[in-house]
């Protein structure tokens, strides 16, 4: 079945320094990729998307590439602020094979130090 | 995008007793979905809500335990029934819109006592 693995956190970083956040995905069809942000106390928010092979998705400074080869949609972000501090998602929806469900990794969570 | 209202936004609950969350979209949308999100855990869908039919629910949900409406193509409501420690959750609705995307509702933290 679909499933999306993404690394364990936290993660804590000082200012400006430079995020990676792994994700790795197994579906059955053509799946859309997605990262979603949780900032403390709130739902969830779409950070960015990419629909088929070697898209990028980016916003506020984050960006992921949708690499099929591997089954990564890796997120990185070159710069973070103190503001990035949150929890953030890895998710798929596979309409093929998983219906219009979006399956979510387990979540890292992302200290930034000033 | 669409833009859902989700409310309560917390609540704090007996057990034994019910409480139903409700979710309004601010346009029409064929999809929508509940999702349970326990303490320090990743988001477990529990249900596809489908407008004019009985929801979908996922291997591990009951719909005597957390019974769906969609009366339209704009609204639904979750009910968490006969309540339990064990249900403190946040917990989130979502829509599929049209553009491809999947909008999340704010959420409601629930505690049950």
């Amino acid at each position: 079945g679909n499933s999306v693995t993404q690394m364990e956190g936290p993660v804590t970083l000082s200012e400006e320094a430079f995020l990676t956040i792994n994700c790795t995905y197994t579906a059955t069809g053509y799946p859309s990729l997605f990262w979603y942000v949780q900032y403390p106390g709130e739902g969830l928010q779409l950070l960015l998307k990419a629909t088929k092979a070697d898209d990028k998705g980016s916003n506020k400074g984050f960006e992921a590439t949708y690499r099929k080869e591997t089954t990564s949609f890796h997120l990185e972000k070159g710069s973070v602020q103190v503001s990035d501090s949150a929890v953030y998602f890895c998710a798929l929806s596979d309409p093929v094979g998983g219906g219009f469900k979006t399956i979510f990794g387990a979540g890292t969570r992302l200290f930034v130090k000033a | 995008s669409a833009v859902i209202s989700q409310k309560p936004s917390r609540d704090i609950c007996q057990r034994g007793t019910s409480l139903t969350i409700q979710c309004q979209v601010d346009s029409q949308v064929t999809m929508m979905f509940w999702y349970r999100q326990q303490p320090g855990q990743s988001l477990t869908l529990i249900a596809t809500a489908n407008q004019g039919s009985e929801a979908t629910y996922e291997s591990g949900f009951v719909i005597d335990k957390f019974p769906i409406s969609r009366p339209n193509l704009t609204f639904s409501t979750l009910t968490v029934s006969n309540m339990s420690p064990e249900d403190s959750s946040i917990y989130l609705c979502s829509a599929k819109w049209q553009g491809g995307g999947y909008t999340f509702g704010s959420g409601t933290r629930l505690t049950v006592v």
